[in-house]
């Protein structure tokens, strides 16, 4: 079954540096989404970047797409202390419904 | 910002009850949602829900689970009969159309299962 697959699955990274986080999965796509989650909360929609795009920007993050290598990546630029959460890829290859199926996530940590 | 609004945050059922977890979507919304995240594990897909019926389900989604929208603004999930391994947060979403739309999360609801 179709899967996204996160690495690193940790990262610890000191304030003002920058973050990639990659994205593995293993079928065709309508589209890819990046969300985060601060412990004991929901996810927060972050970018969504279509099968047919190759890269977007959204402030400091910029995610790019390959689907012939079936992968992305999620770069946070001049980290912040505040951007310390998990971040999961989730891909939708749905016909209808629109179901996400999210990766296992990568916990950042930006010390101060 | 609207928000996605999951009620109660905690519930704890002994194992064999049913249990009712509640969501109100953001108003505009067509599209609504609900996955799990068993401890430690990913976020899974149960259902979408769209003009009234169920548009999608994963395996998961079996005879125990239902949904409805009994009025204009909430969103349930039923579970009969709960499992021990029925414990987990579910986290309720909604998106405005359906594709190329980003899903807004809830905070979740812990169901812990006695």
């Amino acid at each position: 079954s179709q899967q996204g697959e996160e690495d690193p699955q940790a990262l610890s990274i000191q304030e003002g540096e920058n973050a990639t986080m990659n994205c593995s999965y293993k079928t065709s796509i309508n589209n890819l989404q990046w969300y985060r989650q601060n412990s004991g909360r929901g996810l927060v929609h972050l970018i969504l970047i279509r099968s047919n795009e190759r890269e977007k920007h959204s402030g400091r993050l910029r995610v790019t797409l390959d689907t012939s290598k079936k992968s992305s990546s999620l770069l946070i630029t001049a980290s912040r202390a505040a951007d310390t959460a998990s971040y999961f890829c989730a891909t939708d290859a749905s016909n209808a419904g629109n179901m996400l199926t999210f990766g296992g996530g990568t916990r950042l940590m930006v010390k101060p | 910002e609207p928000e996605v609004t999951q009620t109660p945050s905690h519930q704890v059922t002994q194992m064999g009850q049913e249990v009712i977890l509640r969501c109100v979507p953001i108003s505009n919304h067509l599209y609504f949602y609900w996955y799990r995240q068993i401890l430690g594990q990913k976020v899974e897909f149960l259902v979408s829900f769209y003009n009234n019926e169920i548009s999608e389900k994963s395996e998961i989604f079996d005879d125990q689970f239902s949904v409805e929208r009994p009025d204009g603004s909430n969103f349930t999930l039923k579970i009969r009969s709960t499992k021990l391994e029925d414990s987990a947060m579910y986290f309720c979403a909604s998106s405005p159309t359906g594709r190329y739309q980003p899903q807004h999360f809830g905070d979740g609801t812990r169901l812990s299962i006695l």
